[in-house]
């Protein structure tokens, strides 16, 4: 199946910072999430947005999704040390499978 | 809470050996997956399935097969362990059907297997 990738690959930030993260994929979708991985709690969903909608919020975290570019992109507000992670997009190709890529490693120092 | 958990966290194998990793979920859900985690590689899919009894074909199943004779419990077998199988394996488990959730995955801990 076709990957995901996301860009860039690292990003260190220093605490308090906003930090952004992009996403690219090559086919059509049903939705795209986005996924956290850290060394103790994990793989963690984080956030999903239909192929229908181009903005969606929860919490610190806004992500966007324009279908036409095939992109994405997942904002962290006002990041946190906890909030070093490696983040993951996850487009849902029309099989209903998610298409993973190699991830974004966001180290955000105090 | 949903949880999914796996039978071991870390596990140490020989080449050749017949190696069974576990998976069980407590959230009811139909699908059921298991990947591979791969330096630079992301996930990769091996098998899933949808239902009890039923198996599907990921991008890699060369080399593995599996079992799911409970709805709860799916089983990820490497029928002859070789060194290229030294990776971090993640089981997730999902609704099936869009009206109940989203289709998002809930993932295990993993086991990091090492094939020597």
């Amino acid at each position: 199946s076709q990957q995901g990738e996301e860009d860039p690959q690292a990003l260190s930030i220093q605490e308090g910072e906003n930090a952004t993260m992009n996403c690219s994929y090559k086919t059509s979708i049903n939705n795209l999430q986005w996924y956290r991985q850290n060394s103790g709690r994990g793989l963690v969903h984080l956030i999903l947005i239909r192929s229908n909608e181009r903005e969606k919020h929860s919490g610190r975290l806004r992500v966007t999704l324009d279908t036409s570019k095939k992109s994405s992109s997942l904002l962290i507000t006002a990041s946190r040390a906890a909030d070093t992670a490696s983040y993951f997009c996850a487009p849902m190709d029309s099989n209903y499978q998610l298409i993973w890529g190699a991830g974004t490693k966001l180290i955000i120092k105090p | 809470d949903v949880k999914v958990t796996q039978s071991s966290r870390y596990l140490v194998k020989r080449t050749g050996e017949k190696v069974f990793l576990e998976c069980v979920q407590d959230m009811d859900h139909e699908n059921m997956f298991w990947y591979r985690q791969d330096p630079g590689l992301g996930l990769r899919l091996i098998y899933f399935s949808y239902d009890v009894k039923m198996k599907e074909k990921g991008d890699i199943p060369e080399g593995y097969s599996v079992s799911r004779e409970k709805k709860e419990r799916f089983s990820l077998i490497l029928e002859s362990a070789s060194t290229n199988q030294t990776s971090m394996y993640l089981c997730a488990s999902s609704f099936a059907d869009p009206g109940q959730g989203t289709y998002e995955q809930y993932f295990g801990p993993g086991t990091r297997l090492t094939v020597t």
